[in-house]
């Protein structure tokens, strides 16, 4: 159990619509990091929240978002949902800011659009 | 930004024989190299890693080599167990471009008993 907790396990939805994935990060860590996975992308860098604030942004589309709350969770925004959304939502915390740190991933949000 | 290949796609080994996985980045200044697992349904899982100023790094059975001149590291798995069964991921990270992983295509292990 890496202590990352993801809500919620699978979500299935139609095109147009908006969902919200939640991610609670390990105790004590500050960052929280955004992947998405899919079969032809592989494991695809989105975005970090550090302690609040956006930290890094990777290849996020403009109708996704994200925030990290004052408590440390996260939550990533995903609207007009299409077809090519379907994946697996990854988020992983680390307890620091900096890339060169273990990250620790939860068990994911599969994302299944009809 | 960095990219990491990543070789084979898929592999195949009997039970207690060794599984090699390599893997390669662009950018010489990355400066961490962290390996995941992930078994099916679940989240990569952190197996091992090491940094830039380190050759190699082992714990138990599992093993990482890195070669900063060629620009490739590699992991090691001795006396494999039908539980090694997973994908690998490797990964790259540099911190003057952003605070993100590149990850590498994954390697499908199956340890047949």
């Amino acid at each position: 159990d890496s202590g990352v907790t993801q809500t919620p396990k699978h979500l299935i939805t139609a095109t147009g619509q908006r969902v919200t994935l939640r991610c609670s990060p390990r105790s004590g860590d500050l960052s929280v990091y955004w992947y998405q996975q899919s079969l032809d992308q592989g494991l695809q860098f989105l975005i970090q929240y550090y302690n609040g604030e956006e930290r890094a942004k990777g290849n996020i589309l403009e109708r996704f978002s994200a925030q990290q709350f004052p408590d440390l969770h996260s939550e990533l925004n995903l609207s007009s949902l299409e077809l090519g959304d379907s994946a697996l939502y990854f988020c992983a915390s680390s307890v620091g800011s900096n890339s060169n740190q273990p990250q620790h991933f939860g068990d994911g949000t599969r994302l299944s659009i009809l | 930004g960095e990219n990491v290949e990543q070789h084979p796609s898929t592999l195949s080994v009997q039970e207690g024989d060794s599984a090699v996985i390599k893997c390669t980045y662009s950018d010489s200044a990355s400066n961490y190299f962290p390996w995941y697992k992930q078994e099916l349904g679940k989240g990569p899982q952190l197996i091992i890693d090491i940094r830039s100023n380190v050759g190699e790094k082992k714990d138990q059975r599992i093993a990482v080599t890195l070669n900063k001149t060629a620009k490739h590291f590699s992991l090691h798995i001795t006396e494999t167990q039908p539980e090694d069964s997973a994908v690998y991921f490797c990964a790259a990270t540099l911190t003057n471009t952003g605070n993100q992983f590149y990850f590498g295509t994954g390697t499908s292990l199956t340890v047949i008993p």
